[in-house]
C-alpha cells in the first residue's frame, strides 16, 4: 500500500471548517483513500473514503486531487467533540488497513 | 447492540502471567483484525483472521502471542508470559468481507492491558 504523509498536529477554531491534508504521492490506480479518527483512546471511527471523485457524508467531505496524489478531509463546522487524531490511509480494497501516525486536531473554543 | 464487543475493557496482569483478550465481531461479520496501540503511538496491525483461519499474522510478535477465531465464539488474542512492554491498548475490528470497499472496519472500544 502507498504511504501517506500528514501534518503532526493542527488547530482549528470551533465553528470553523477544519481542513486536514494528506499526501499520498505513490498511490496506485486501484487504491482507495480512507479516513478514520480516534477520539481520546477510543476505538478508531470510520469517517469517509473515496477513489477518484469527491465524497460527502453526514460527517465530512473528502476532496481528492485530480492526480490523486493528495486529498483533504473537511469537517465543515468543527466542534470541540471533533478533537481527535485523524488518520489518512490508502489501501487496495482487499488489503488490510494500516495506520500511520495521523494528525492530532485540536478544536479550540 | 450490533457493535464490536471487546472484553475485558481493562486487564491487569503480573509479569509472567497470561492475558486473554476477547473480541466478538459485529453480527454478520466473519473477518476480524487485531491492532495494538502503545502509549502515545499509532495503531499497529497485528493479525487478520477469518473463521477458523489465520490469514495474515505479519504484525504478530513471533513469540508469546497467538490468536484464534473459532467456528463458534469470539476471537481470542492470547499473550503468554506477559512483560511490561506488552502494556498497551488492544483493539479489535471486524468487517463483513475483506474485499468490501464500501465498508470500513468497525472497531471495538479496546482492551487496556497493564502489566505490573
Amino acid at each position: 500500500d502507498a504511504k501517506t504523509t500528514q501534518p503532526t498536529s493542527m488547530d482549528c477554531a470551533e465553528g470553523r471548517a477544519a481542513n486536514l491534508p494528506c499526501n499520498h504521492s505513490t498511490i496506485s490506480g486501484n487504491e482507495y483513500v480512507y479516513w478514520y479518527r480516534q477520539i481520546h483512546s477510543q476505538g478508531p471511527q470510520y469517517i469517509i473514503h473515496g477513489l477518484k471523485n469527491n465524497e460527502t457524508n453526514e460527517m465530512a467531505s473528502l476532496i481528492i486531487t485530480e492526480d490523486r496524489k493528495s486529498s483533504t478531509l473537511i469537517l465543515p463546522h468543527a466542534t470541540l467533540r471533533d478533537t481527535a487524531v485523524y488518520y489518512c490511509i490508502v489501501r487496495v480494497a482487499d488489503n488490510d488497513m494500516r495506520f500511520g501516525a495521523g494528525t492530532r486536531l485540536t478544536v479550540k473554543p | 447492540n450490533a457493535g464490536v464487543m471487546q472484553n475485558p475493557r481493562h486487564l491487569v496482569r503480573r509479569r509472567g502471567q497470561e492475558a486473554r483478550l476477547r473480541c466478538s465481531p459485529m453480527k454478520g461479520h466473519s473477518h476480524v483484525y487485531w491492532y495494538r496501540q502503545l502509549p502515545e503511538e499509532g495503531l499497529k496491525f497485528m493479525v487478520y483472521l477469518q473463521k477458523e483461519n489465520i490469514i495474515d499474522e505479519s504484525g504478530m510478535p513471533k513469540e508469546r502471542f497467538s490468536a484464534e477465531f473459532p467456528k463458534e465464539g469470539p476471537s481470542i488474542l492470547r499473550i503468554q508470559q506477559v512483560v511490561r512492554g506488552d502494556s498497551a491498548a488492544y483493539f479489535c475490528a471486524s468487517s463483513n468481507a475483506r474485499a468490501s470497499v464500501n465498508y470500513g472496519y468497525t472497531f471495538g472500544s479496546g482492551t487496556r492491558l497493564t502489566v505490573v
